[in-house]
């Protein structure tokens, strides 16, 4: 089954403590990116990559890291947590960028305290 | 990108077709318009996007009007499934590498 998957689904954490979260996707898709989603302000792209080893900063980046060293693979890297990173977050894939369909994944909470 | 508006929120019964409108007024010649909808925090998922003609698929129908300012997503069968965010997009082929997702309608289906 076509799928992108995430871990973990839920993160409790406090501030500082270096967390990572995985995304992998099994369509041999190009294009990846993170979001996160807060209330009242929709969902906000962090880091896109376009291939391997080929990444960009979206339209919030600070405070987040990521890596493409697989094709399939796109973790995202809080090196140092703090409580406003509290959020919902997803990552996609597509064939292409961002016109083409994009498949999301199930989203990971993470609460940092 | 062109910017979108729609209603915050509709209501439909179960089994009749939902009618989610979307307004674009100032969308340009080479941009599309795209339909994903969110299922209560889950991720988003794409359900059809189209340039000039109608299209349809398995999950529902997109109407754009002549003069492509504004467009319409059709669920044929509404089942209370169908209850999410829907939001419309409206993107060009050489736009940036995200998709920008207004505040959508909330849809939701009534037994």
């Amino acid at each position: 089954e076509a799928q992108v998957t995430q871990n973990p689904r839920y993160l409790i954490t406090v501030t500082g403590k270096k967390l990572t979260v995985t995304c992998s996707q099994n369509m041999n898709h190009e294009y990846m990116s993170w979001y996160r989603q807060d209330p009242g302000l929709g969902l906000r792209q962090i880091y896109y990559s376009m291939n391997v080893e080929v990444t960009d900063k979206g339209d919030v980046p600070e405070g987040y890291k990521v890596s493409r060293k697989e094709k399939r693979n796109f973790p995202l890297i809080l090196e140092s947590p703090s409580p406003n990173q509290t959020s919902l977050y997803f990552c996609a894939s597509s064939l292409g960028p961002a016109n083409y369909e994009q498949y999301f994944g199930p989203g990971t909470r993470l609460t940092v305290t | 990108d062109a910017k979108t508006t729609q209603p915050p929120s509709m209501d439909c019964a179960e089994g009749r077709a939902a009618n989610l409108p979307c307004n674009h007024s100032t969308i340009s010649g080479n941009e599309y318009v795209y339909w994903y909808r969110q299922i209560h925090s889950q991720g988003p998922q794409y359900i059809i996007h189209g340039l000039k003609n109608n299209e349809t698929n398995e999950m529902a129908s997109l109407i754009i009007t002549e003069d492509r300012k504004s467009s319409t997503l059709i669920l044929p069968h509404a089942t209370l499934r169908d209850t999410a965010v829907y939001y419309c997009i409206v993107r060009s082929f050489q736009g940036a590498q995200k998709l920008v997702f207004g505040q959508g309608t909330r849809l939701t289906i009534n037994p």
